[in-house]
Formats: structure tokens, sequence, C-alpha cells
């Protein structure tokens, strides 16, 4: 069974433009989570998501930052117009439903770097 | 979500038992307490989880006491490869809607040889 997949591992942005952090959870998890990381701080929850939901949002940035998590496909987090302050390492999350939520299992990140 | 106090840093050799503690004075009745490791450029990993009493996995032991006001990861005989950032989360398993995880700053295990 494949851990969590993140792609791409490394991101490199000017700013300006858009960063996109694609996620893969776990076979048969169906919540994801993602993290961020910024250097030399801890991890901050973003953003909860089930499939074609968002549970909870409350870490998200109010703009330019996006999340969904489509029926098909990986996880999706995306950041407009990206800017200095958002060079850090992303990390998404999965869990299997109805199991211990605070067991959760990581992906190797994304490190986003915005010139 | 209870708040939760750890040393910033600890340093220890190969071989020598590691003990960790963190504080947790307003944890609440459905709360449980559960330790992540992150090694540097990755992902935090779980490893161990507990309500009271101990707790022991193939990785690590965790000690509870009855008061639950404090917990104490413990490491036995570490290695160069221990060296990484312990975190301690407190939380509610059954938290309602939402399963973020809160994690602090966390302690930094150095291993030397």
């Amino acid at each position: 069974n494949a851990g969590v997949m993140q792609n791409p591992r490394h991101l490199v942005r000017r700013r300006g433009q858009e960063a996109r952090l694609r996620c893969s959870p776990m076979k048969g998890h169906s919540h994801v989570y993602w993290y961020r990381q910024l250097p030399e701080e801890g991890l901050k929850f973003m953003v909860y998501l089930q499939k074609e939901n968002i549970i909870d949002e409350s870490g998200m940035p109010k703009e330019r930052f996006s999340a969904e998590f489509p029926k098909e496909g990986p996880s999706i987090l995306r950041i407009q117009q990206v800017v200095r302050g958002d060079s850090a390492a992303y990390f998404c999350a999965s869990s299997p439903p109805g199991i211990d939520p605070y067991e959760q299992y990581f992906g190797p990140g994304t490190r986003l770097t915005v010139t | 979500l209870a708040k939760t106090t750890q040393p910033i840093s600890m340093d220890s050799y190969e071989g020598q038992e590691v003990n960790i503690t963190c504080s947790h004075n307003n944890i609440a009745t459905n709360d449980y307490i559960t330790w992540y490791q992150q090694f540097p450029s990755q992902g935090p990993r779980f490893i161990i989880q507990g309500y009271k009493t101990k707790v022991t996995n193939e990785v690590a032991s965790l000690f509870i006491p009855a008061d639950r006001k404090s917990s104490t990861l413990s490491l036995p005989r570490v290695s160069l490869s221990d060296t990484a950032v312990y975190y301690c989360l407190v939380g509610d398993m059954n938290g309602g809607a939402t399963n973020k995880l809160i994690f602090g700053t966390g302690t930094l295990l150095a291993v030397q040889p």
C-alpha cells in the first residue's frame, strides 16, 4: 500500500504566478488535510477535506488560497498570485474514515520557493 | 484543545534511553495524548498514542500519570537516526467535525555518537 503521495516535491514560482500542489491520499483514505510549515516554525493546519467537501478551512488564508478534493483524482491546494511569504513546505496528510482522527499519515511535502 | 508545553531541545548519546516530558495541565476528560516524530525534510510520523497509564509499541513507550496533566515519551537505546523533532499533541478523538492536528514547537532531540 503506497503512502501519501505529493507532487511536485519542489516547486519554484515567481511572485504573481500560481502554484498547484497535488496530494494523493493512501488507498482507502477519504480524509485529506493540508498543513504548512514555514522555515524554522512548526506545522500549521490549513484545511480538512473529505471527498467533494471542505470540512474545516479555518487555517486557510482568506485570499489567494483554495483547496479541493474531487470525487476522482488527487486533492489540490492552489495558491494564486504567490508572494515570497508563501515560501514554505506544504504537507498533505490522510486518514481513513471512522478511525482515530489523530493518527494521520503524512506525505513527503512540497517545498515551494517563491522568487 | 489543551495547550502543551515541551522542552525546546534535548541532547543525548547513542545507546541511552531518552525521556521527553510534555505538560498538558488543561487536558479534558475526552482528550487523548498523541506523539509524532518529524525528521528533517520529511512529513511527521505518528509514533504512539495513549489515554492513561502506559502504552508500549515497537518504537516507544508512553507513560501517563493518574492525573494526566503530563506525559512522557520514552525512547529506548536511541541511535543517531532518532535525531528528529518530537511533537506532543492533545485532543478529543471525537472532536466533532474537525480532525485538525495542532502542533506546538516540539522538542528537537539531537543524538550524538
